[in-house]
């Protein structure tokens, strides 16, 4: 059964801090690993990350993945409140049925505190 | 890019009775997608909608109870039916577009 593993569940920091969330998957025909941010209702995406050692940032946050270990990381630093938030993770999958699908992680619900 | 309008933003229901949820896409996409978020969970499929044929559903979830509904390339509805409590949750729509998902605001249903 495809799965999507996210550590920690939640994690409290101080603004400054530089934090990792991992993500690690066991999914059937891996397609792509996506990141969110998910802050009221509905996530913002973040990354989209399709290749093993390429690192993709975007200001402060930064992420890669390492498709031969089954694992993706996103990287934090010099946190700041506005950042508290729960960060998914997310496997897309292609089924049997040539639809990709997405498999959401539990997240990691990360609060910044000034 | 895609741009989803998902109605209503909330609601409260009484047990027993059905809800319908919209969301409208403002380009024509081919698949759409209804996830449910339980309070302190993480999203769920719960089908996917493609136009001009049935849904498929995900484990655990019926047609009769999230009918849902995709009469062309921009529109969905999802109908949680016979509600309860326990039924009580975010529901999301989404879209992909090229490599990008794309979420409407969501729901936020309680049933009481």
């Amino acid at each position: 059964e495809d799965k999507v593993v996210q550590s920690p569940l939640s994690l409290v920091v101080h603004e400054g801090d530089t934090v990792t969330l991992n993500c690690s998957y066991e999914v059937t025909n891996f397609r792509s690993l996506l990141w969110y941010k998910q802050e009221k209702k509905a996530p913002t995406f973040l990354f989209m990350l399709t290749s093993s050692g390429i690192e993709k940032k975007s200001g402060r946050l930064s992420s890669i993945l390492d498709k031969k270990e089954l694992f993706s990381i996103l990287n934090i630093t010099a946190t700041q409140t506005g950042d508290s938030a729960i960060y998914l993770c997310a496997v897309e999958a292609r089924t049997e049925t040539s639809y990709d699908k997405v498999i959401f992680g539990p997240g990691t619900s990360l609060s910044v505190i000034p | 890019s895609a741009v989803i309008s998902q109605k209503p933003s909330r609601d409260i229901c009484q047990r027993g009775t059905s809800l319908t949820i919209q969301c409208q896409v403002d380009s024509q996409v081919t698949m759409m997608f209804w996830y449910r978020q339980q309070p302190g969970q993480s999203l769920t499929l719960i089908a996917t909608a493609n136009q001009g044929s049935e849904a498929t559903y995900e484990s655990g979830f019926v047609i009769d109870k999230f009918p849902i509904s995709r009469p062309n390339l921009t529109f969905s509805t999802l109908t949680v039916s016979n509600m309860s409590p326990e039924d009580s949750s975010i529901y999301l729509c989404s879209t992909r577009v090229n490599t990008e998902a794309f979420f409407g605001q969501g729901t936020r249903l309680t049933v009481v």
